[in-house]
């Protein structure tokens, strides 16, 4: 089955640590993003990318970064610079960036601090 | 800049009830608009994706409409079961980058 697949689903870091989270998708789509979702918060936009080797910045792209070296894959790296990282952390991807194609999400990791 | 905003933030209803959850963004220059389910601690599940040129769209139970100058949409839900409780989130997309997302409303279907 075609999908996204997101982990781990729980994750912890200890202070002044970098963690990174994984994302695979085997939907052949160009285009993934992350999201960060808080408590009764909808979801903001951190990074996407619209194909191998190049990404944008969202609205909350400050204390993380990304690389996207394979079309499959989008890990996110939550640095230290990132003072509050506890959140749920989505990946999604869609064929393109366009007009006419919905995004599929994966399950989700969950971040928090030790 | 784009708002979307979700009401009511809960509902409770008893099994059986038809119900309708309301969103409303503030910049009608959107592209699509797309309602999501997310079961607690799970990711997104789209339900329906209403272009811009679209004025509803429906899947089974689920009928969303959109009404693009007056910024508003709804997602109707007929027959509501216990297994529709879940949190509903409406989302736009604009020329640019990503989703923009309400905080979305939780729902709760008693049997």
């Amino acid at each position: 089955d075609g999908g996204i697949t997101q982990s781990p689903k729980y994750l912890f870091r200890k202070e002044g640590q970098n963690v990174t989270l994984s994302c695979e998708q085997n939907l052949n789509h160009d285009a993934m993003y992350w999201y960060r979702q808080d408590p009764g918060q909808g979801l903001r936009l951190i990074y996407y990318s619209q194909i191998v080797n190049d990404f944008q910045k969202g609205d909350i792209a400050e204390g993380y970064s990304v690389s996207r070296e394979k079309k499959e894959s989008f890990p996110l790296t939550v640095t230290s610079a990132q003072k509050n990282p506890t959140a749920f952390y989505l990946c999604a991807s869609s064929i393109r960036v366009g007009t006419d194609q919905p995004q599929h999400f994966g399950d989700g990791t969950r971040l928090s601090i030790l | 800049k784009q708002e979307v905003t979700q009401i009511p933030a809960a509902l409770s209803v008893p099994e059986g009830e038809n119900l309708v959850l309301n969103c409303s963004f503030t910049d009608s220059a959107i592209y699509n608009l797309q309602w999501f389910r997310q079961d607690p601690g799970k990711g997104l599940t789209s339900l329906l994706l209403i272009q811009s040129s679209q004025r509803e769209q429906t899947s089974g139970r689920l009928n969303a409409s959109l009404d693009k100058s007056s910024g508003r949409s709804t997602l109707y839900i007929a027959a509501s079961q216990p297994g529709d409780s879940a949190t509903y989130l409406c989302a736009v997309f604009q020329a640019g980058t990503a989703l923009i997302f309400g905080k979305g409303t939780t729902l709760s279907v008693s049997s």
